[in-house]
């Protein structure tokens, strides 16, 4: 149990374009989800936590214009990079905080390539 | 703030030997702490947690400690070998769970 899914595993886009990942947990309900991002050897960077039904909480210097999230669903999440540019080229994971509150649950990760 | 810190360095051991990794926490009282492994070009995955009236859990040859006292916690790899190659993260629970760098474990043949 407690899988959590990421769609696409990577992608390839052009400059100016946008890029949306999809974050689905697939057997339990999660009322929170987080985004991360991870440049090479580095650790977890917390972009934003994403609540079902309200806004997401954006930590400090990530742009809410540029990395939009969506949680419309208890077992859906989305992070959309809009005009995406080669600094965004990174390796995106989601997580979904299970029901019982103390465990998170990892997706696969996205790696994105902004060309 | 809390804070997690772990050994940054890469940990080499020979395979069958006991890998042991350290992670040590300030600033926070935890009702329990996680391990989670992560591969490289793969999200973390979870494998522990222990709670603060658990001094040690098992779960195959995994072993995790946890000292209140000392405010740290320890992972055991018994028997290691080369596919227990990765890095090892802790996590304190809070709203925003807080996670350590991770230390790199290299099980050599």
């Amino acid at each position: 149990g407690a899988v959590v899914s990421q769609h696409p595993s990577w992608v390839i886009c052009k400059s100016g374009t946008s890029v949306k990942i999809e974050c689905r947990s697939l057997d339990f309900q999660a009322t929170t989800m987080f985004w991360y991002r991870q440049f090479p050897k580095q650790s977890l960077m917390l972009m934003a936590t994403s609540n079902e039904g309200s806004k997401a909480t954006y930590e400090q210097g990530v742009e809410k214009d540029k990395f939009l999230i969506n949680h419309a669903s208890l077992t859906l999440s989305t992070l959309t990079v809009t005009s995406a540019h080669p600094e965004d080229s990174s390796f995106y994971i989601c997580s979904a905080r299970d029901p019982a509150g103390e465990t998170q649950y990892f997706g696969p990760g996205t790696r994105l390539l902004v060309l | 703030s809390q804070k997690i810190e772990q050994n940054s360095e890469a940990l080499n051991i020979q395979e069958g030997k006991t890998a042991t990794l350290t992670c040590n926490y300030t600033n926070y009282s935890p009702a329990y702490l996680q391990w989670y492994r992560q591969d490289p070009g793969r999200g973390p995955v979870f494998l522990l947690l222990i709670r603060e009236n658990e001094k040690e859990k098992r779960k195959e040859r995994l072993k995790v400690t946890f000292d209140t006292t000392l405010k740290q916690s320890l992972f055991h790899i018994t028997a290691s070998q080369p596919a227990d190659s990765a890095t090892y993260l802790c996590a304190l629970p809070s709203y925003i769970p807080t996670f350590g760098r991770g230390t790199s474990l290299i099980v050599h043949p």
